[in-house]
């Protein structure tokens, strides 16, 4: 069964608008790390911003916000003020178990952003 | 400056001649993994390794083997490169203390098996 799903494949926005990038993800785990990777089209994966499972604020990282709702099992990305360089792929991830663990992480098949002007 | 650093970064090679990609990080992490990219199919797990000469397989092994001497190099080794084996490969590695475990991802190596 899928661990994390995108069910976004592409995305359209206007330069300097807000976007939502939707992630779900499947676990009984009660603690877990979410993730959210840019992929641009050069193909290097940079790391935008991370949750706990027991965060009980929503992280932060500049215009990049995540807005976990842990009952609903979401981690939607929120990217505010568009730039062009953000047109990517975008990956959200989880990590089951404890952070010590080393786990592998579980990869959505991402969502593609283009940030029109 | 804090990185992973793969080479080579673009391969192309013929079925059945042995090559190696080698990655390396300058963190002190301890914990490191392989990673394959397909179209549609996200990013799968080859291979991790938490500590020196500690290794497992992850979702995706056969064809591939690792080696964790030290513990800033963690190559991949493909011992007879299959035609099914071109992918975009990923090295990454982050620390094992809790709450700091952001997988950093080296550069990728794209690798083409003619």
């Amino acid at each position: 069964a899928q661990k994390i799903t995108q069910t976004q494949p592409g995305m359209f926005v206007q330069e300097k608008e807000a976007v939502t990038l939707d992630c779900t993800y499947d676990t009984s785990d009660q603690s877990y790390g979410l993730f959210w990777y840019k992929q641009p089209s050069s193909g290097e994966m940079i790391f935008l911003i991370y949750q706990g499972s027991y965060d009980e604020q929503n992280a932060t990282e500049g215009r990049y916000s995540l807005n976990f709702q842990k009952a609903r099992k979401s981690a939607n990305l929120v990217i505010s003020a568009s730039q062009l360089g953000d047109s990517a792929m975008y990956f959200c991830a989880m990590r089951e178990g404890l952070s010590n663990s080393g786990y592998a992480l579980n990869f959505g098949k991402g969502t593609s952003l283009l940030v029109t002007p | 400056e804090a990185q992973v650093t793969q080479n080579p970064r673009y391969l192309i090679t013929v079925t059945g001649k042995k090559l190696t990609v080698t990655c390396s990080q300058n963190m002190n992490h301890e914990y490191m993994s392989w990673y394959r990219q397909d179209p549609g199919l996200g990013l799968r797990q080859i291979y991790y390794s938490m500590n020196v000469e500690v290794t497992d397989k992850g979702d995706v092994p056969e064809g591939y083997k690792v080696s964790r001497k030290e513990k800033r190099n963690f190559p991949l080794i493909l011992e007879s490169p299959s035609p099914n084996q071109t992918s975009l490969y990923f090295c990454a590695s982050s620390s094992l203390a809790t709450g700091v475990d952001t997988q950093y991802f080296g550069p990728g190596t794209r690798l083409t098996v003619l």
